[in-house]
């Protein structure tokens, strides 16, 4: 089945440090690949998305590549800041289909 | 961006009481709606699909009298904690899609006690 994988956590970083979060996925066809934050005590809002390959989908600073010859979608910001400390979650929804597929999520934590 | 939204964001209760969770689509109409649970520091685990105008679908594991579902319009699902024990409490998020994309609820941090 469908499934995706992403670097365990915590990953600490100090500010202005460069971030990498790397997540691959596992599914038929051309699914729609995404990177999900949440920050304490909140639900989920959407990062930034890619939907067909080769797409790069970038939101405050961060940005992700569809590469569908190593099936990834490593998240990237060149530079953190304490307020990006938060969970992480990639997700993919198969092609022509409407159900998420959560990867395990990975903390950030940005000390200053 | 589609906006969906999620009542009440906390809530407390005692042990045996059942307690309803709402998820609107404000500006849209979802026929489908997802609902998931999330353990402190795990993923979200899905539940169910909520389907509009009949039976939700239910994950393997899922305890379907205990977690009743309804999705009687195209822009509200419900989801009702039923005789609630402390192992129930957790945060709940409901999401909906559209396009291919799927928006988020804020939650609903429930506690048993």
């Amino acid at each position: 089945g469908d499934s995706v994988t992403q670097m365990e956590g915590p990953v600490t970083l100090s500010e202005e440090a460069f971030l990498t979060i790397n997540c691959t996925y596992t599914a038929t066809g051309y699914p729609s690949l995404f990177w999900y934050v949440q920050y304490p005590g909140e639900g989920l809002q959407l990062l930034l998305k890619a939907t067909k390959a080769d797409d790069k989908g970038s939101n405050k600073g961060f940005e992700a590549t569809y590469r569908k010859e190593t099936t990834s979608f490593h998240l990237e910001k060149g530079s953190v800041q304490v307020s990006d400390s938060a969970v992480y979650f990639c997700a993919l929804i198969r092609e022509y289909g409407n159900k998420l597929v959560f990867g395990a999520g990975t903390i950030l934590r940005v000390k200053s | 961006g589609a906006v969906v939204s999620q009542h009440p964001s906390r809530v407390i209760c005692k042990s045996g009481t059942s307690v309803k969770i709402e998820c609107r689509s404000l500006d849209f109409q979802a026929t489908t709606m997802f609902w998931y649970r999330q353990f402190p520091k795990q993923s979200l685990m899905l539940m169910a699909t909520s389907n509009e105008g009949s039976k939700a679908t239910y994950e393997q594991g899922v305890e379907k009298d205990k977690f009743l579902i309804n999705h009687a319009s195209l822009t509200l699902s419900t989801l009702t904690v039923t005789s609630a024990h402390p192992e129930d409490s957790s945060f709940y998020i409901c999401s909906a899609g559209r396009h291919a994309e799927a928006f988020f609820g804020q939650g609903t941090r429930l506690t048993v006690v």
